[in-house]
């Protein structure tokens, strides 16, 4: 396999567990905030956006929480499965016209069968 | 979403020598992106490619070692010149829809 997350923090959880994964993200004037999944030996996959007008967004099994006071990103995924083992990042977009990602250090998630 | 494809999916290179990368993807984008992801490290943008004018570089990275090209709406090259040891990482290319689509990657081991 890939090296991807070898050396990232590292989230374990069972089986149909919830799991919450956190991200700090640097600018305050950032305006676009995106949650990417990437297992080993593949790009990152998108899984859920927000924009900075709103605090939730819910999709199929995860949800993304915005705290701009803090500059706090979560997702949440229910009932976690060994699919969704992969490394996570949370992505930020400033809003300078270019639309360029600025990531944050990823977290790796292992679901535990 | 978009389809995006790389060439190659990885190589390994002597040092001293140079590779180019390509991105394809499905449909016309204006703005293409290319990226480096060192091992076991997060992504870090190399630079903004756009049809039709020079590519816009981040800080740390020159054109003369990563020239890129990006002569259509579907496709982009980046060139890792002159590599060493240092260059092995993923490069990853991605495209600006909706939201940014990520290719596979490409898997450079530099000896």
């Amino acid at each position: 396999g890939e090296n991807v997350g070898l050396h990232l923090p590292t989230l374990s959880v069972q089986e149909g567990d919830n799991s919450i994964i956190n991200c700090a993200y640097s600018n305050s004037a950032s305006d676009y905030f995106i949650w990417y999944k990437q297992e080993s030996g593949k790009g990152p996959q998108f899984i859920i956006d927000i924009r900075s007008n709103m605090d939730k967004r819910q999709g199929q099994r995860v949800t993304v929480l915005l705290n701009k006071t803090v500059k706090h990103l979560s997702l949440q995924i229910a009932a976690t499965q060994p699919g969704d083992s992969a490394v996570y990042f949370c992505a930020e977009i400033i809003p300078t016209g270019r639309r360029a990602l600025t990531f944050g250090s990823g977290t790796r998630l292992q679901v535990q069968p | 979403s978009a389809v995006i494809s790389q060439k190659p999916s990885r190589d390994i290179c002597q040092r001293g020598t140079s590779l180019t990368i390509q991105c394809q993807v499905d449909s016309q984008v204006t703005m293409m992106f290319w990226y480096r992801q060192q091992p076991g490290q997060s992504l870090t943008l190399i630079a903004t490619a756009n049809q039709g004018s020079e590519a816009t570089y981040e800080s740390g990275f020159v054109i003369d070692k990563f020239p890129i090209s990006r002569p259509n709406l579907t496709f982009s090259t980046l060139t890792v010149s002159n590599m060493s040891p240092e260059d092995s990482s993923i490069y990853l290319c991605s495209v600006d829809r909706d939201t940014q689509y990520f290719g596979p990657g490409t898997r450079l081991t530099v000896l």
